[in-house]
């Protein structure tokens, strides 16, 4: 079966540098839902969308966005990049119900 | 204090032992919980979830919610090896923020043959 498709998997970064990470949900699934996980943290909830409209937020940053396209993927854009962005980004995808599919998360390192 | 509360471990136990893992939560609001099980470097995976009060078994795993003490517990029947993993309680509270999860710290299991 399909699953959610995350690239880059890993990505190194700069501080003050930019990253963009991209979210491929799995077919027919409608929100797409983004997570940070530091090391040895559980994931925090940073924002999510349904229907290509943001539907709730978390503690996302303000130096992040992000943005759910026409064919349901998703982009979270990180600007003036800090050492503690540094964590996994998960990206999970839905169909309206509480199950929510993770893909296999982009590792970002800022140094 | 975190709104779900969840014993780091690590727990370590052998092949065959039943397993019972453990999760406070502090938010009355919250109306649906899950499991999830990640393995190292991979995203998490949706085990089973339950709505409100109640039991849910899914072959070896059961999972139990007590709402009016605000505990949630995941029992692992005839623990295997592939069972060593995170495995991380979640909650959702559904209403206008249906979606939202919030995870426990997750506790590390190892089963040893």
């Amino acid at each position: 079966a399909a699953g959610v498709i995350q690239s880059p998997r890993h990505l190194i970064k700069e501080k003050r540098e930019t990253a963009t990470l991209k979210c491929y949900p799995i077919p027919r699934h409608d929100t797409v839902y983004w997570y940070q996980q530091g090391p040895g943290q559980d994931p925090q909830f940073l924002i999510s969308f349904y229907e290509k409209m943001q539907s709730d937020k978390g503690s996302i940053p303000d130096r992040f966005s992000a943005q759910q396209f026409s064919d349901y993927h998703s982009e979270l854009n990180m600007s003036s990049l800090e050492l503690g962005d540094s964590a996994l980004y998960f990206c999970a995808s839905g169909s309206g119900g509480v199950e929510q599919y993770f893909g296999p998360g982009t590792r970002l390192t800022v140094t | 204090q975190k709104e779900v509360e969840q014993d780091p471990g690590p727990l370590s136990v052998p092949e065959g032992a039943i397993v019972s893992l453990n999760c406070t939560y502090s938010n009355s609001a919250f109306q649906y919980f899950m499991w999830y099980r990640q393995y190292s470097r991979k995203g998490p995976e949706l085990l089973m979830y339950t709505y409100s009060s109640g039991n849910k078994e899914d072959g070896r795993f059961t999972a139990q919610v007590d709402k009016s003490s605000k505990y949630i517990s995941l029992f692992i029947r005839d623990s295997q090896p592939s069972d060593s993993a995170t495995y991380l309680c979640a909650t959702d509270a559904g209403g206008t923020s249906y979606g939202k999860l919030t995870f426990g710290q997750g506790t590390i299991l190892t089963v040893h043959p």
